[in-house]
């Protein structure tokens, strides 16, 4: 079964970064395909995609906030993380992870979700 | 960037009811469209992807059709479990792809 959370602070200050991680389960950040992606969701909005890494290390980041994440990944730890600098009160929201598999889903497509972590930037 | 508009925002809908869930891309996505499923305080479940797929074990009463700019959610007989909220989501020319607004599916 695979299985994604999320964890990180659930109050930063504007300015500051913010770190994420999303650990997983059933599943290797090591085989040839496999892609966790990040999105988040501000209060009564949409979805929005931020970042994406593939088991080869290869990255996406959304357009609008590349300049602000990163994204990396520890296989050992089965691990993602995200960071995003300068943290203002427009990113509060719900972040969540999830997974996807290159020749089984569409590019861009996640099939298995977390639960999301709440994230408020206030100081 | 592509605007996703779904409607209508909320469908009341009693169980055992056709429910059908609109999406409306602001230029083509071809056949680049997927669809989600949110119930409250749970983690979303791709239900539908290339706009008419179902993804694994998503029950045969969902739907999808659609390509280009309209796109249609079918949920042929509405179960208890199935009072959520839908989004759309293209994948044209990703990233960044984008999603809807949603539609919440409430009891009638």
């Amino acid at each position: 079964q695979l299985t994604l959370k999320e964890s990180g602070p659930t109050l930063v200050k504007p300015t500051q970064t913010l770190t994420l991680t999303c650990t997983f389960s059933g599943f290797s950040l090591t085989t040839a395909g496999v892609g966790v992606g990040w999105i988040r969701q501000p209060p009564g909005k949409a979805l929005e995609w931020l970042a994406l890494i593939y088991w080869s290390d290869d990255t996406r980041y959304s357009p609008s906030l590349k300049s602000r994440l990163t994204i990396t990944k520890d296989t050992s730890k089965n691990q993602v993380v995200l960071t995003m600098t300068n943290m203002d009160p427009v990113d509060t929201g719900t972040y969540y992870c999830a997974h996807t598999r290159l020749l089984v889903l569409p590019t861009g497509t996640f099939d298995i979700w977390g639960q999301g972590t709440v994230v408020t930037v206030s100081s | 960037e592509i605007v996703m508009t779904q409607s209508p925002a909320t469908l009341s809908v009693s169980p055992g009811e056709r429910a059908t869930l609109s999406c409306r891309a602001s230029q083509s996505v071809s056949s680049n469209l997927a669809w989600y499923q949110q119930k409250p305080g749970q983690a979303p479940r791709l239900l539908i992807y290339d706009a008419s797929t179902r993804a694994t074990d998503i029950p045969g009463r969902f739907s999808g059709s659609g390509s280009g700019t309209d796109f249609t959610l079918t949920i042929s007989s509405l179960q208890s479990e199935d009072f959520a909220l839908y989004y759309c989501q293209h994948y044209n020319n990703w990233p960044p792809g984008t999603f809807g607004g949603g539609t919440k599916v409430e009891l009638k």
